[in-house]
């Protein structure tokens, strides 16, 4: 069972919609972390928060807006989007403090976002 | 200049047999983890082993093993006596001590493994 969750599993939204993705970690984790994942690709960084501050922005198109309401929770706001944004989209999680090069990201297990 | 180079896009493994997936990397830093993950076609990230600069043993989890070299800047993933459920894609990262929260990804490997 994985340790982050993210909810729904399944999104299918249209261009003028706004929807939301969610991410929940217990492990006191204090970096949280959006990927997006087109097939067979690596996944590419959008958000880093640490210490529910946003600390890293990948040149993220404003359609898509982070919020981190406290040290659990994690959510992706999506407003407008376009076709070519339909991807998975990943939650991560990982320690963050002196020396925490040794701690993997826990991923969860992914939203499928369809733009029609 | 690539953080992580992974250069086998696909590769395929006879079940029972091992298998060696490729995974370089570059970084100045002293201190920085590497971290293989396993990719379903379901889509979930699965964290298999880690690997830290200062290790001296090379990591050992299960039927995976990592063969750290780091006078080569190579990490490679040993899978040994491969099973069905192993063909997934493949993806090597570096966490460097001085960049914190930044994790570099390589671009994978799709690993088949035939009957």
């Amino acid at each position: 069972d994985t340790e982050v969750t993210q909810t729904p599993k399944h999104l299918v939204m249209g261009m003028t919609n706004k929807k939301s993705l969610k991410c929940e970690q217990h492990m006191g984790h204090r970096a949280m972390y959006w990927y997006k994942q087109k097939a067979k690709k690596p996944p590419e960084l959008m958000f880093v928060y640490s210490y529910e501050k946003l600390s890293i922005n990948e040149s993220v198109p404003s359609r898509f807006s982070p919020e981190c309401p406290n040290s659990s929770l994690l959510n992706l706001h999506l407003h407008a989007l376009q076709p070519e944004d339909s991807a998975l989209y990943l939650c991560a999680s990982s320690h963050y403090r002196a020396g925490s090069y040794n701690s993997p990201l826990h991923f969860g297990n992914g939203t499928r976002l369809t733009v029609t | 200049a690539q953080k992580i180079t992974q250069t086998q896009p696909g590769m395929f493994v006879q079940e029972k047999e091992a298998v060696t997936l490729d995974c370089t990397y570059d970084t100045s830093d002293q201190s920085y983890g590497l971290f293989w993950y396993k990719q379903p076609s379901s889509g979930e990230m699965i964290f298999l082993i880690y690997q830290g600069s200062y290790d001296e043993q090379n990591a050992t989890e299960g039927r995976y093993s990592l063969n750290f070299q780091k006078a080569r800047k190579s990490a490679n993933l040993v899978i040994s006596a491969s099973q069905l459920g192993d063909s997934a894609m493949y993806f090597c990262a570096m966490r460097e001590g001085n960049t914190g929260n930044q994790f570099y990804f390589g671009t994978g490997t799709s690993l088949t493994v035939i009957p």
